[in-house]
């Protein structure tokens, strides 16, 4: 059975940091690439990055380049995200998700950002 | 960026209601779409992959048609469990960009 199992998120003020974790199980983890999805407070979802299977390619929204760094380490089934400089508007539940279409997901990690 | 305009933006309709859902995007993507279903508290789910192949498990009253730049997300007879917000996605590219959402209320 596939799961993905976010941490790390947590209340920090802003222009904090934090890192976001996703243990992957269930399957080989290092043949998928894999995404990172958010979801503020009664809105809709927005995609945030996404990391080939041997993070030979790496993409952003717009909004979170320069900002939030995307990793992962297949001999841990893992995979990060890394948010610095983080906004009020970032609060969200981040999700991590597998592959170039989305199959599956995690259960989502909530960032709150505030003073 | 390829948008992603998903319509209606809610509706409310009956327990046995046919109901459907559009989302179109802003230059063609092939069939390389998705419908999720998302409940409250809840991650998303994928309901239909690749414009209109059914997730496994997912049962026949859910249907999606469409290539190019129209799709369509159908539930022929509404059950009380399909109350939820319905988002499309698409992955024709590497930046991936979901419709607005769909919330499906009782009426």
């Amino acid at each position: 059975e596939v799961q993905l199992v976010e941490s790390g998120g947590g209340l920090v003020k802003p222009g904090g940091s934090l890192r976001l974790s996703c243990a992957a199980s269930g399957f080989t983890f290092s043949r998928y690439g894999m995404n990172w999805v958010r979801q503020a407070p009664g809105k809709g979802l927005e995609w945030v990055s996404s990391i080939s299977s041997s993070s030979s390619y790496i993409y952003y929204a717009d909004s979170m380049k320069g900002r939030f760094t995307i990793s992962r380490d297949n001999a841990k089934n893992s995979l990060y995200l890394q948010m610095n400089s983080l906004r009020a508007e970032d609060t969200a539940v981040y999700y991590c998700a597998r592959n170039g279409d989305v199959d599956y997901w995690g259960q989502g990690t909530l960032v709150t950002v505030s003073s | 960026d390829i948008q992603m305009t998903q319509s209606p933006s809610s509706l409310s309709a009956s327990v046995g209601d046919r109901v459907t859902i559009t989302c179109r995007a802003s230059q063609g993507i092939r069939n390389d779409l998705n419908w999720y279903q998302q409940k409250p508290g809840k991650a998303p789910k994928r309901l239909i992959y690749a414009a209109s192949s059914l997730q496994s498990g997912v049962p026949s009253r859910f249907s999606g048609s469409g290539s190019g730049t129209e799709f369509t997300l159908t539930i022929s007879s509404l059950q009380p469990e399909d109350f939820a917000t319905y988002y499309c996605l698409q992955h024709n590219t590497y930046l991936l960009t979901f419709g607005g959402g769909t919330k499906v209320e009782i009426k």
